[in-house]
């Protein structure tokens, strides 16, 4: 979905490089999500936010931080990155409605060597 | 805790022939459920969702999903698949207290011509 940008859309970096990961959005929802996905596994939460002041872990937060710059940027960080944390990063945007319809980014594939 | 299992991790089929893929969930209340596809090199798309009224739910590309309460599934079908339906699917399910989603592990569809 266009309206959701992500940058960089590929990285390699090294092991104990800090990386930082960016999301854009032209949609105007309050809540953004960062996902990461593994082969096998489909998408894990690592981070949401419901708005600027309102952030949260997901259920793989550990190794991760996250900066909610404005209503439309929402920023990864991977502070020392690590190997296992080779895997392709998802960020996504919702509505407060009754489904709470997440769209997806593009999304970035990180390797870490 | 809530879950969602996708049994079949490949399915391969021919073009024109008929397609249904399988989602189980685990989830206390009513559910609600999406499917997501991710073409290769893309984000994830949103192909349908339910979290109320007829169980039967239309989406786009010709997809469709029926819920059914009874078996806990929400099964996406199509009458006659395309040689660009080739793709991974994912079901996930919306965790209510913190309004984000649980993918299952996916499907990947082949087409075969």
């Amino acid at each position: 979905d266009a309206d959701v940008t992500q940058t960089p859309r590929n990285r390699i970096t090294k092991t104990g490089k800090r990386i930082m990961l960016e999301c854009s959005q032209t949609k105007g929802h309050d809540r953004m999500y960062w996902y990461r996905q593994d082969p096998g596994l489909g998408l894990r939460l690592i981070y949401y936010s419901f708005d600027v002041k309102d952030i949260n872990k997901g259920e793989i937060s550990d190794g991760y931080s996250v900066s909610r710059q404005a209503q439309a940027k929402f920023s990864l960080s991977l502070e020392s990155a690590i190997p296992n944390q080779t895997a392709l990063y998802f960020c996504a945007t919702s509505v407060r409605e009754g489904a709470d319809t997440q769209y997806f980014g593009p999304g970035t594939r990180l390797t870490v060597l | 805790a809530q879950s969602v299992t996708q049994p079949d991790i490949h399915i391969t089929v021919s073009e024109g022939a008929s397609l249904e893929l399988r989602c189980n969930y685990s989830y206390g209340a009513t559910p609600y459920l999406f499917w997501y596809v991710q073409s290769p090199g893309q984000g994830l798309q949103l192909l349908l969702k339910y979290f109320s009224g007829d169980t039967l739910v239309q989406g786009i590309k010709g997809f469709e999903a029926e819920f059914k309460r009874s078996q806990s599934s929400f099964n996406l079908r199509k009458p006659s698949v395309h040689w660009s339906d080739a793709a991974e699917y994912f079901c996930a399910v919306r965790s209510g207290g913190y309004n984000k989603l649980i993918f299952g592990a996916g499907t990947r569809l082949a087409v075969h011509p």
